[in-house]
């Protein structure tokens, strides 16, 4: 069974400072990775994703997330955070497993940018 | 424009009074999905369909169904609805599965009293 656990149901950062969501899995197969952010009253958007190849992966927004196997992570980080980036964010994961395709998604982090 | 729509956006209902959710999208996707927000449980599949008939259930099936005769549409039933289904329902769609990233309708509220 695959499982998905993001460290901090909050997280607060100052304007311009560093973000880092973190996010670890379990899954007995090679699994795809995801990070969705959401805005208030809105569904989920895709910020990036991993598949296969490169383990640094740039999403949209100056978000960027890399996928260590060894520490079974996939941490999101942004070099300097915008107040337009409060929002929730979640981590998921998918693996096929004796056909079953349900992704699993992690419990969110809400994301505060304080002026 | 690519989208996935849901309607309706807002809905205030009594227990046992059937309804119907219905979500439809204009990307050709084969793999639909309905999923329901929490607060602290974040999202949890209800049910999936890989293509047109073919559906299963994802972790918290009970007391919905869904059906899929066309590819476009993926409507989600509550025969009975009861207090506990009271929540934020996402639609959500995908080229051919959760390999691919999907596609969030902009979510139901559902309140049953």
């Amino acid at each position: 069974a695959q499982s998905v656990t993001q460290l901090g149901s909050h997280v607060s950062v100052s304007e311009g400072a560093l973000v880092l969501l973190r996010c670890n899995y379990s899954s007995s197969v090679p699994p795809y990775l995801f990070w969705y952010v959401q805005y208030p009253y809105q569904g989920l958007q895709l910020l990036l994703k991993y598949t296969t190849g490169a383990t640094l992966v740039k999403g949209i927004n100056g978000f960027e997330a890399e996928f260590k196997k060894s520490e079974t992570s996939f941490h999101l980080t942004k070099p300097s955070a915008h107040m337009s980036d409060a929002a929730e964010y979640f981590c998921a994961v998918s693996s096929p497993s004796g056909g079953s395709y349900i992704p699993t998604f992690g419990r969110g982090t809400s994301l505060i940018v304080h002026p | 424009e690519a989208q996935v729509t849901q309607n309706p956006r807002y809905l205030i209902t009594v227990t046992g009074k059937k309804l119907t959710v219905t979500c439809s999208q204009n990307m050709n996707h084969e793999y639909m999905s309905w999923y329901r927000q929490d607060p602290g449980l974040g999202l949890r599949q209800i049910y999936y369909s890989m293509n047109v008939e073919v559906t299963d259930k994802g972790d918290v099936p009970e007391g919905y169904k869904v059906s899929r005769k066309e590819k476009r549409n993926f409507p989600l039933i509550l025969e009975s609805p009861s207090p506990n289904q009271t929540s934020l329902y996402f639609c959500a769609s995908s080229l051919t599965g959760v390999e691919q990233p999907q596609h969030f309708g902009d979510g139901t509220r559902l309140s049953i009293l």
